[in-house]
């Protein structure tokens, strides 16, 4: 049972365009949505986190937006840039029971020039 | 500052063989985790370290097991290893303090076959 789901599995944005990935989860329990970055041979690395009590976070050109009611939340990048090009995790985390982190499935984004 | 350490980097396994995966942090971390990583499947956690002297089972636990070995050390083991755990792992420690961010921190991988 995939706790955390995950669209789309690929995605590909013209340089400048707008980025959006979404995610659904089930377990009203959690209580932080951070979205990790990934580029190839790497390990995953923090890019912008949410709690859910604010519908919306932005840092820089990276934004989240949150849906409680509904479960959702989405990652939009503006004005994307080549240099975005990698895979992109959601993820779900709940303050209890040793912080465990649960991620999506992972979009792989590519950013044509 | 190394942050997270994993070794090896790669590994070739027979079917059957067993091998330990090392990790290591410097950043006095209570939490730290192995997750795999498979195309298609995201990150899946495997199992998890609280603080140091417990560990518990994450979301695909079998044919693993874990040793917190202190605050710094967490070691997984392939007991017996199958094709099925072909995958690149990765081990992470998670940041800890008041309202802490909850930030992983991640190690560079294990890309592991098992012919």
């Amino acid at each position: 049972q995939q706790q955390v789901k995950q669209s789309p599995q690929s995605l590909i944005v013209q340089k400048g365009g707008i980025s959006i990935i979404n995610c659904a989860y089930e377990n009203t329990a959690f209580d932080y949505f951070p979205w990790y970055q990934q580029f190839p041979g790497k390990g995953p690395a923090l890019l912008i986190a949410i709690r859910p009590d604010v519908s919306e976070k932005k840092e820089g050109r990276f934004t989240i937006s949150f849906n409680k009611s509904a479960k959702q939340f989405s990652l939009h990048i503006m004005d994307s840039q080549p240099g975005d090009s990698a895979t992109y995790f959601c993820a779900a985390s709940m303050n209890t029971g040793g912080f465990k982190t649960i991620f999506g499935a992972g979009t792989r984004l590519f950013v044509k020039a | 500052n190394a942050g997270v350490t994993q070794t090896p980097k790669f590994q070739v396994l027979k079917t059957g063989q067993s091998m330990t995966l090392q990790c290591a942090q410097d950043m006095n971390h209570n939490s730290m985790y192995w997750y795999r990583q498979d195309p298609g499947m995201g990150l899946r956690l495997i199992y998890y370290s609280a603080s140091e002297g417990t560990t518990d089972k994450g979301e695909v636990p079998n044919g693993y097991n874990v040793s917190r070995l202190n605050k710094r050390e967490f070691s997984l083991r392939l007991e017996s290893a199958a094709p099925s755990q072909t995958s690149v792992y990765f081990c992470a420690s998670r940041s800890t303090g008041a309202a802490a961010n909850e930030k992983l921190f991640f190690g560079s991988g294990t890309q592991l076959s098992v012919l």
